[in-house]
């Protein structure tokens, strides 16, 4: 089945820091790729996404680049905030499964000053 | 401003009561879903709905029913409450477009006594 593998978490980084949290996929199609963040008391919103090979989505600084050949997704920034902390979910949707996406377990991001 | 509302933000049950948790969409999404959230068990899927009065179970439909008479409005039913549903409960609405991302509400964390 399609699956979703993320970094383990929690990460804890120092301000300024660059991030990068891993994420590879399992699909029996060809998905398209999300990321979204739950800041806390919240629910998901997206981050940003990627529908076909070599895209790149980026948001708030923030990047990851669809690559078919080594199925990962992995989510960059190069200077993280203390307003970055959250949780980060990595997730793929096919086409032919009425909508339904597949997540990661979530990796939660620390950032201190 | 697309939104996806949930009834409450916060509730508190007693074992056995019935739960009606409510969901609404205004953005004309075809399929939406719910979810319950739990610390290191990330998302997991309850049931989804791909049509008024159209349902699916998801991978944890134990315990739970769905309602879905208006393509707005999406309602998850626990029958009778116990403390092992003590949960944050998502829902989300998407297009059939599947290079669409998901709309999240912003959840209920639910407490069963």
């Amino acid at each position: 089945g399609d699956s979703v593998t993320q970094m383990e978490g929690p990460v804890t980084l120092s301000e300024e820091a660059f991030l990068t949290i891993n994420c590879t996929y399992t699909a029996t199609g060809y998905p398209s790729l999300f990321w979204y963040v739950q800041y806390p008391g919240e629910g998901l919103q997206l981050l940003l996404k990627a529908t076909k090979a070599d895209d790149k989505g980026s948001n708030k600084g923030f990047e990851a680049t669809y690559r078919k050949e080594t199925t990962s997704f992995h989510l960059e920034k190069g200077s993280v905030q203390v307003s970055d902390s959250a949780v980060y979910f990595c997730a793929l949707r096919l086409n032919t499964n009425a909508g339904k996406s597949t997540f990661g377990d979530g990796t939660t991001l620390t950032v201190k000053p | 401003d697309v939104k996806v509302t949930q009834s409450s933000r916060y509730l508190v049950k007693r074992t056995g009561e019935k739960v009606f948790l409510e969901c609404v969409q205004d953005m004309d999404h075809e399929n939406m879903f719910w979810y319950r959230q739990d610390p290191g068990l990330g998302l997991r899927l309850i049931y989804f709905s791909y049509d008024v009065k159209m349902k699916e179970k998801g991978d944890i439909p134990e315990g739970y029913s769905v309602s879905r008479e208006k393509k707005e409005r999406f309602s998850l039913i626990l029958e009778s409450a116990s403390t092992n549903q003590t949960s944050m409960y998502l829902c989300a609405s998407v297009r059939l477009a599947f290079s669409d991302e998901q709309f999240f509400g912003p959840g209920t964390r639910l407490t069963v006594l």
